[in-house]
């Protein structure tokens, strides 16, 4: 039974950077899977960040491409985001996810999801 | 940007059968995926590639894609189906989400 775990700090100062790490248990991060992260704003839809696959291959949304990076550390099962500066538009839940990937390598859905982690940015 | 268009409601009566749209340009060119949320919890996929249920999603949840319209049809609708319900798609650029329709079973 795969699970994911986001970790990582509750409270972000404006203008600083978050830093996220999903910890992958039940499963090896070492598959055809992309992993990837989600954020859902309080009270609106979610939206998506970026992925990464374990040879190192990413996607990105454009509109927040400049400011984000997704790695992996397949020795720990782990993959990580860091987001540059935050401001208080980035106040949302963070997810960590599973994605099923496309044959055309492209992400597709996301059939796991972690429990989420709140990260509110304010000084 | 690909946009994807959801019904803010939809209300249903107990074992009745519900029905959540979809609309996008061409969207049956896609892969539509259906999350439910519930209030506090993490989304759930319930249905992906238009009309593949996932392990564990039960049989009363069915979904299509036709045109430029996706539909999750929940039948024999029950108390605990009652919450938020996203679809998405791969819009070519990014991954799409659609606004929330609020399922409620009164």
């Amino acid at each position: 039974q795969v699970q994911l775990q986001e970790s990582g700090p509750g409270l972000v100062k404006p203008s600083e950077t978050l830093s996220l790490t999903c910890s992958v248990f039940g499963y090896s991060i070492r598959s055809g899977y992309f992993w990837g992260w989600i954020r859902q704003p309080p009270g609106k839809g979610p939206e998506w960040i970026g992925n990464i696959h374990q040879s190192g291959s990413t996607h990105y949304n454009p509109s927040i491409k400049s400011r984000v990076t997704v790695s992996v550390d397949a020795s720990k099962n782990q993959f990580s985001l860091k987001m540059t500066s935050m401001t208080a538009a980035d106040t949302a839940v963070y997810y960590c996810v599973r994605i099923i990937r496309s044959n055309s390598w492209n992400p597709i859905c996301m059939d796991r999801w972690g429990q989420g982690t709140l990260v509110t940015v304010s000084s | 940007s690909y946009d994807l268009t959801q019904p803010p409601s939809v209300s249903v009566s107990p074992g009745q059968t519900a029905r959540i749209t979809c609309f996008g340009d061409e969207l049956d060119e896609k892969h539509v995926a259906w999350y439910q949320q519930r209030p506090g919890q993490s989304p759930l996929m319930v249905m992906y590639q238009d009309d593949k249920r996932p392990s564990g999603i039960p049989e009363r949840f069915s979904g299509s894609n036709s045109g430029n319209t996706a539909t999750l049809t929940i039948s024999e609708t029950q108390a605990l189906d009652e919450a938020d319900y996203y679809c998405q798609v791969w819009g070519g650029t990014s991954v799409v989400f659609g606004g929330a329709t609020r399922l409620t079973v009164l």
